[in-house]
């Protein structure tokens, strides 16, 4: 079983619209969360990080849900400019140096 | 802002060469990594540093040595590079309370 899981996607999505995208974790001792951006060959970037009380920058919204083990990611009237891979990361805690990452979402804004 | 160059942004050698790919941060993090990326696979550690001239293997290391003589510097090195090492290289570094930040990856061919 994979630590990390995403649907790969893609999403297309209208501009305009709501999207939301999940990511799993299986071990539940993992304690720091994040989503990250990566554009077509490019490196990833920081998008924000989940805390358990949730976290919002604009029109983004990170959610984390540690009974059912999964993170979210929401954005509101999806740009063009929002079309990415958003891959979501987990630490382990424990002194981990390691992150897991997952493999992405692809998300695709139309006009 | 944290910063994270690496040598090449593109990169082309013939099978059998040694091939070194740099990287250098400019915000005193103690680990820095090195993984791959390639279609369908997501990103996979090759090595990481948790220290200055520290070094440990990561899931994929065959084929690849790296070497850490100065906290702010990291370097990739195929011993005798091979077609499938073609992949999009990518350097990232991390203080142990932060996430990791990447550098901008290295697009290596290998014919």
């Amino acid at each position: 079983r994979k630590e990390v899981e995403q649907d790969p996607g893609p999403f297309n999505v209208p501009e305009g619209a709501t999207v939301a995208f999940n990511c799993t974790y299986s071990n539940s001792a993992s304690q720091s969360f994040f989503w990250y951006r990566q554009d077509c060959r490019k490196e990833p970037k920081l998008l924000m990080s989940v805390y358990s009380s949730g976290n919002e920058d604009g029109r983004f919204t990170a959610q984390l849900n540690r009974a059912s083990q999964y993170i979210s990611l929401l954005i509101r009237d999806s740009k063009l400019s929002d079309s990415a891979t958003y891959l979501c990361v987990v630490y382990h805690g424990g002194g981990s140096y390691i992150p897991t990452f997952g493999r992405g979402t692809s998300l695709i804004v139309h006009p | 802002d944290v910063k994270v160059t690496q040598s090449s942004r593109y990169l082309v050698k013939r099978t059998g060469e040694k091939v070194f790919l740099e990287c250098v941060q400019d915000m005193d993090h103690e680990n820095m990594f090195w993984y791959r990326q390639d279609p369908g696979l997501g990103l996979r550690l090759i090595y990481f540093s948790y220290d200055v001239k520290m070094k440990e293997k990561g899931d994929i290391p065959e084929g690849y040595s790296v070497s850490r003589e100065k906290k702010e510097r990291f370097s990739l090195i195929l011993e005798s590079a091979s077609t499938n090492q073609t992949s999009m290289y990518l350097c990232a570094s991390r203080n142990p309370t932060d996430t990791q930040y990447f550098g901008p990856g290295t697009r290596l061919t290998v014919l």
